[in-house]
């Protein structure tokens, strides 16, 4: 089964500003909305990003969401210690009938 | 609060079945998609099934096609997921996931997750 393409690590000092990338094709990415999950350690995934850009109620501004063409990012703005988590990647996929995900990448604050 | 509660996890021999459960609360879990996502022991997400508000199409990853069931009981407000012919690679944590209503047609984002029920294929 085919998976979005995601850096499998990224890192940053407290403050800084970091993005993670999110590579696909014009079956999923290309033509549909991207969604973005954080998943802290040993706990279930939270819904970060929808709609390619848009914040459920409750998670920071810092975070942030954008795509084009077969590509997306999630940035975060002024890290912090605890975003330290893995951050999945996910877009619906037509012939599936289902969405596919990113392989993760797990953001380490140094 | 609205949550998702899994169950019926366990250890089970390959060839063998298990059910999953998935107890919604907090909302009518008729009138949501929803979803089942699997992730083996270090690695990554991965989508297994989903179902529409009145299961009339559902659909599945090819890997548990023909061997995996997707359903649920109303009155109970409650998911399943019947597993068959289960292998080792059926290994992971499952977990049960309700569509944002608002994307339902626009790419079905997951709102809530359910903590998850870890399922161990193993002689």
């Amino acid at each position: 089964q085919s998976v979005l393409t995601q850096p499998p690590s990224a890192s940053g000092t407290p403050g800084q500003w970091v993005t993670i990338s999110c590579s696909g094709a014009s079956s999923n990415v290309g033509s549909n909305n991207v969604n973005w999950y954080q998943q802290l350690p040993g706990t279930a995934p939270k819904l970060l990003i929808y709609n390619s850009n848009q914040r459920p109620s409750g998670v920071p501004d810092r975070f942030s969401g954008s795509k084009s063409g077969t590509s997306a990012s999630l940035a975060i703005r002024g890290l912090q210690s605890e975003d330290e988590a893995d951050y999945y990647c996910a877009a619906w996929h037509g012939s599936l009938n289902g969405p596919i995900f990113g392989g993760g990448t797990k953001l380490t604050v140094l | 609060e609205v949550q998702l509660v899994e169950s019926g996890g366990g250890l089970v021999q390959p060839g063998g079945s298990l059910r999953l459960s998935c107890a919604a609360s907090g909302f009518t879990l008729s009138t949501y998609w929803m979803h089942w996502v699997r992730q083996a022991p270090g690695k990554g997400l991965v989508w297994v099934a989903r179902t529409n508000t009145d299961d009339s199409s559902p659909s599945y990853a090819d890997s548990v096609k023909g061997r995996f069931t997707i359903s649920r009981d109303n009155a109970k407000n409650t998911l399943y997921l019947q597993m068959n012919s289960l292998r080792a690679e059926d290994t992971a944590v499952y977990y049960c996931a309700r569509v944002m209503e608002t994307t339902v047609y626009s790419g079905q984002s997951f709102d809530i997750w359910g903590q998850g029920t870890m399922v161990t294929v193993s002689s």
